[in-house]
């Protein structure tokens, strides 16, 4: 079974701060991983995804996260917060062709 | 371009009525369509895959003759809530597989239909 640990359901930053969620996966075989942003009332827009190519992978917006297996990571960063950064984000797994397994999600606050 | 809409985008009703929540891919063709349900503050959760063609599959847990979803044809699958309770009151999100296939990867998502059962 995979799983997905997204730590810190709440992470607050100041406008111009290093943004930086965190999720840590579980899983038997290799995984394929993803970030998605929900903002209210809407569905979800994916950010990037990691399907075994390129450790770093760079998204949209000016996200990007890291797969380190060593430590089960794949944390989304973004160097220069916007206020417009501030949504729902979700760190999802699967192996490549089962249903997508969803964190419990990080809302971001960007303070001015 | 990969746009999934969804209708309605809110809906009220009376506790034993049913509602029918309509998704559909815009501009490509889903032989897939997956149905979620987001509770406040809380993740998605798959209900059930959809197929054009065939019947959809439903997760465990989930009720398929509560939850009845059919996929008509490429670009439109709907899900009706049958006898619709309070408990049922949720946010409801499909999305699509924009590959052309059955792949999981590429799912794009709809705006979700908020439900609120009274």
């Amino acid at each position: 079974a995979q799983s997905v640990t997204q730590l810190g359901s709440h992470v607050s930053v100041s406008e111009g701060a290093l943004v930086l969620l965190r999720c840590n996966y579980s899983s038997s075989v290799p995984p394929y991983l993803f970030w998605y942003v929900q903002y209210p009332n809407q569905g979800l827009q994916l950010l990037l995804k990691y399907t075994s190519a390129a450790t770093l992978v760079k998204g949209i917006n000016g996200f990007e996260a890291e797969f380190k297996k060593s430590e089960t990571s794949f944390h989304l960063t973004k160097p220069s917060a916007h206020m417009s950064d501030a949504a729902e984000y979700f760190c999802a797994v699967n192996s490549g062709n089962t249903p997508l397994v969803f964190g419990k999600g990080t809302r971001l606050s960007v303070i001015a | 371009g990969a746009v999934v809409s969804q209708h309605p985008s809110w809906v009220i009703c009376k506790s034993g009525t049913s509602v029918k929540i309509e998704c559909r891919s815009l501009d490509f063709q889903a032989t897939t369509m997956f149905w979620y349900r987001q509770f406040p503050k809380q993740s998605l959760m798959l209900m059930a895959t959809s197929n054009e063609g065939s019947k959809a599959t439903y997760e465990q847990g989930v009720e398929k003759d509560k939850f009845l979803i059919n996929h008509a044809s490429l670009t439109l699958s709907t899900l009706t809530v049958t006898s619709a309770h309070p408990e049922d009151s949720s946010f409801y999100i499909c999305s699509a597989d924009g590959s052309g296939g059955a792949s999981y990867n590429e799912q794009f998502f709809g705006p979700g239909t908020r439900l609120t059962v009274l």
